[in-house]
């Protein structure tokens, strides 16, 4: 079934522990995207990638890295956990942004990770 | 002034009846809109794209935009107890030297009661 895959789908984590969420997709979408959700918060964006071998830092980006060796994978990483970093965390993806408007196609977004740092 | 406004709700409607969610936006820019459903504990998933001034219809749900008052709106007709959830406003706005991204609003809790 196409879509995305995120693992793990929950983890309680040591602060200063490091941690990576994987993300995979089986599309061929171009553009990836990392969000967390915070109650009052909503989603904001974390870091995209708009092609592989390119990535982006978002609103929220401290903390945080990625990598996009190729289409389909996108991983986030947080070197040192953080108990702000207590979150749920979705990956997504869309096909690429077009030149012309209208710019964006929908995201589709993976299952989640719901991560604790204690 | 948040870059995407949505009201928290909950917003509570009999069912049966037409339920009305609204967004505001700030980029005037902004080209791209979309509603989106989270059911609790779920991840969000497309309900409407609207790229054009005016009216999109998809079976029970309509979407409005008006780009000149910078608002777009989603009209659930016959609500039903299963269109319970929180709905999501996403815009697209010109930022991070990336092109047009998308900026999720706050999200509008909505309760259909039986």
């Amino acid at each position: 079934i196409a879509g995305i895959t995120q693992a793990p789908t929950s983890q309680i984590l040591a602060a200063g522990r490091r941690m990576t969420l994987r993300c995979t997709q089986d599309m061929r979408h171009n553009a990836m995207y990392w969000y967390r959700q915070d109650l009052g918060l909503g989603l904001r964006l974390i870091h995209y990638s708009n092609t592989a071998g390119t990535t982006g830092k978002g609103e929220v980006p401290d903390g945080y890295s990625v990598s996009r060796a190729n289409t389909d994978d996108f991983p986030l990483t947080l070197a040192s956990a953080v108990p702000s970093q207590t979150s749920v965390y979705f990956c997504a993806s869309s096909v690429r942004l077009r030149p012309r408007p209208p710019y964006n196609s929908p995201l589709h977004f993976g299952n989640g990770t719901r991560l604790t740092v204690t | 002034q948040k870059e995407v406004e949505q009201n928290s709700g909950p917003l509570s409607v009999p069912e049966g009846a037409i339920a009305s969610l609204n967004c505001t936006y700030s980029d005037r820019g902004s080209q791209s809109f979309f509603w989106y459903r989270q059911y609790s504990g779920k991840s969000p998933e497309l309900i409407m794209s609207i790229y054009s001034n005016g009216d999109k219809e998809d079976g029970r749900f309509t979407a409005q935009l008006n780009k000149a008052s910078q608002y777009v709106s989603l009209l659930i007709r016959d609500s039903q107890p299963s269109d319970s959830a929180t709905y999501l406003c996403a815009v697209s706005q010109r930022k991070y030297n990336a092109g047009n991204m998308l900026t999720f609003g706050g999200g509008t809790r909505l309760m259909v009661k039986p």
